[in-house]
């Protein structure tokens, strides 16, 4: 059964990288039909989706993130990784990576989340 | 605010009905993209609930059901169940700027 995990600091400083890893078993990250995303939901509020990534490489991240994110694939680790940069207050949230199937697919698999709180 | 809209919230007694709207637009939904449901348990990850607009994955109960027409979707939950208490999201994605999957803002259904 594919399982998900996310892993990284749950603390970040203000104007810092936040550097999360998911790390996907049970399956292979290479595989042709899916695709890979984070979503990040900050506290009491609702989803939003933060970027996807094909196994080869190829990025789709969300307009209004796209100049600050960075998502990237190791496909010999089976990982993915995304890198925020220039943290606020604001980037606080919890972070979730996630399998969806096709480029327009629905995310069939979830990860269980990490807490990311950005503070001095 | 949402690109895909959503009341905060909706209410019914155990055994009742009740519908969830998303409504979005003509680069959304009404462009013939498809929308997706996930269930949000309190302190839990969201779970897939219904794609494709119509379709369950396997172990979903028949109680949770989807359409779509237009600019519009909805679920729909039949035979209210106290477990049932949740937030729902619906998904779809959004042809404007260069394109972006976007969520409603989220509703969060109360059993009475």
């Amino acid at each position: 059964q594919l399982q998900l995990q996310e892993s990284g600091p749950g603390l970040v400083k203000p104007s810092e990288t936040l550097s999360l890893t998911c790390t996907v078993s049970g399956g292979s990250i290479s595989s042709s039909y899916y695709y890979w995303g984070w979503i990040r939901q900050p506290p009491g509020k609702g989803l939003e989706w933060i970027g996807s990534i094909y196994y080869s490489g190829s990025t789709y991240y969300n307009p209004s993130l796209k100049s600050r994110v960075t998502i990237s694939v190791d496909t010999s680790k089976n990982q993915f990784s995304l890198k925020l940069n220039s943290v606020t207050a604001t980037d606080t949230a919890v972070f979730y990576c996630a399998r969806h199937t096709s480029w327009l697919g629905a995310m069939d698999v979830w990860g269980q989340g990490t807490t990311v709180t950005v503070s001095s | 605010q949402s690109v895909l809209t959503q009341p905060p919230s909706v209410s019914g007694a155990p055994g009742q009905r009740v519908t969830i709207s998303c409504t979005g637009s003509s680069s959304n939904i009404g462009a013939g993209y498809d929308v997706h449901w996930y269930q949000q348990l309190p302190g839990a990850a969201p779970k897939l609930l219904i794609y494709d607009n119509i379709n369950r994955p396997s172990g979903v109960p028949d109680r949770f059901s989807g359409s779509k027409s237009g600019t519009s979707a909805s679920l729909a939950i039949s035979g209210l169940q106290a477990e049932d208490e949740a937030d729902y999201y619906c998904q779809s994605y959004d042809s404007s700027l260069s394109g972006w999957r976007v969520f409603g803002g989220g509703t969060k259904l109360t059993v009475l």
